[in-house]
């Protein structure tokens, strides 16, 4: 069965970097672009980045632009999230994502992880 | 960007009740819209994609429909499991925006 787990999750003062990891089984893990999700406390959902199936091409949301950097690694079936100069703002539980299709514009999730909460605060 | 915007933010039901949630987009797109339901502590599930396909599993109860900028989730008589919040999201290529939850509660 699919399975996400992401770790790397804690506390962290403002302005330090964190990498978080999604570990990815159950299926074709390098057929697939994979996203990042995250839910800050009491809040919605906020689509955060996404890479695609051979890591060509990355995108991201505005709020995260040239501080965050999505990466895959297919001969482990990890995915990362290295997050660099946080924010208060960015305190969240973060989720992967896997795609329901292969193709690429079909962008909803059918499977997520359970999340990975990331605190920053000094 | 498209912005998505749901309404009620906040629904009060009872059971057997049928629940409408209503998505709107702010420019019209095509039928890229998925639902999810999330309780709290939990990841959200997929119930719906492509506006109107119901994701395997999910009870028939769940239906979706609507195009353009319009679009709805109903659930035709609401059961003491489907008391959470439910979230829309457009997606294609290039973006992948949420609406802001609409919670559901016991009234």
């Amino acid at each position: 069965q699919v399975q996400l787990v992401e770790s790397g999750g804690g506390v962290v003062q403002p302005g330090r970097s964190l990498r978080l990891s999604c570990a990815a089984s159950g299926f074709t893990f390098s057929r697939y672009g994979i996203h990042w999700v995250r839910q800050a406390p009491g809040k919605g959902l906020e689509w955060v980045a996404v890479i695609s199936f051979d890591g060509s091409n990355k995108y991201y949301a505005d709020s995260v632009k040239g501080r965050f950097t999505i990466s895959r690694d297919n001969s482990k079936n990890t995915l990362y999230l290295q997050m660099n100069s946080l924010r208060p703002e960015d305190t969240a539980v973060y989720y992967c994502a896997k795609p329901g299709e292969v193709v690429p514009a079909a962008n909803y999730f059918d499977y997520w992880g359970q999340g990975t909460l990331v605190t920053v605060s000094s | 960007d498209i912005q998505m915007t749901q309404s009620p933010s906040t629904l009060s039901a009872s059971v057997g009740d049928r629940v409408t949630i209503t998505c709107r987009a702010s420019q019209s797109f095509s039928s890229w819209l998925a639902w999810y339901q999330q309780k709290p502590g939990k990841a959200p599930k997929l119930l719906i994609y492509k506006a109107s396909s119901l994701e395997s599993g999910v009870p028939s109860r769940f239906s979706g429909s609507g195009s353009g900028t319009e679009f709805t989730l109903t659930i035709s008589s609401l059961q003491p499991d489907d008391f959470a919040t439910y979230y829309c999201q457009q997606y294609n290529s290039y973006s992948r925006a949420f609406g802001q939850g609409t919670k559901v509660e016991i009234k």
